[in-house]
């Protein structure tokens, strides 16, 4: 069974600073990645997936991921932060067989002016 | 592009009635729908896969007869949750993989909020 570990629960950054938001999975094949936004009361929104090819890949709102087969990680980084980036991220594991997506526990990102 | 959308995005209900949720793929077909459960400042926990034309299979915990799952046609599941109680309040959010363009990813409705009275 796949699963995620997104190890920081909330992190503050400033405005223009970079971020940097960690997921680590666990699957014994080659995984499908996702890294998902959510606003308050809203519904995902998908940032950016990996599927196969080049393992940088670069997604919506000026967000890219990085796929480390070795280290079993998909981190989102994101050079300057918006306000409105300030939002609810989750990293997300999808088994190529059956479509099922497995969801880290989120990342509470905060921006300070 | 890929739209799934929700019906209602919020309900209130009283404690001990049935409420219908309705998750339809807009603009392609689904065969397989997913149903989410998320409780506030929580993941998303997989409840169910709804399957058009035959019997939804559910994840370990989640009883079968308090959220029956009805997947009516290519582009339509419901989710109905029976005899429903506070501790069932929660965001319930339903996605579909669009298998023609997309290479199967996922596409996610807006979410339900449900509120037990």
């Amino acid at each position: 069974a796949q699963s995620v570990t997104q190890p920081d629960i909330h992190i503050t950054v400033s405005e223009g600073a970079s971020l940097e938001l960690r997921c680590n999975y666990s699957y014994g094949a080659t995984p499908y990645l996702f890294w998902y936004v959510q606003s308050p009361g809203q519904g995902l929104q998908l940032l950016l997936k990996y599927f196969s090819g080049d393992t940088l890949v670069q997604g919506i709102k000026g967000f890219e991921a990085e796929f480390k087969r070795s280290q079993s990680s998909f981190n989102l980084r994101k050079p300057s932060v918006h306000w409105s980036d300030a939002a609810e991220y989750f990293c997300a594991v999808g088994a190529t067989s059956d479509y099922k997506l497995s969801f880290g526990a989120g990342t509470t990102v905060t921006v300070r002016a | 592009g890929a739209v799934v959308s929700q019906h209602p995005s919020w309900v209130i209900c009283k404690s001990g009635t049935s409420v219908k949720i309705e998750c339809r793929s807009l603009d392609f077909q689904a065969t397989t729908m997913f149903w989410y459960r998320q409780f506030p400042k929580q993941s998303l926990m997989l409840m169910a896969t709804s399957n058009e034309g035959s019997k939804a299979t559910y994840e370990q915990g989640v009883e079968k007869d308090k959220f029956l799952i009805n997947h009516a046609s290519l582009t339509l599941s419901t989710l109905t949750v029976t005899s429903a109680h506070p501790e069932d309040s929660s965001f319930y959010i339903c996605s579909a993989p669009n298998r023609g363009q997309y290479n199967n990813e996922q596409f996610f409705g807006p979410g339900t909020r449900l509120t037990v009275l």
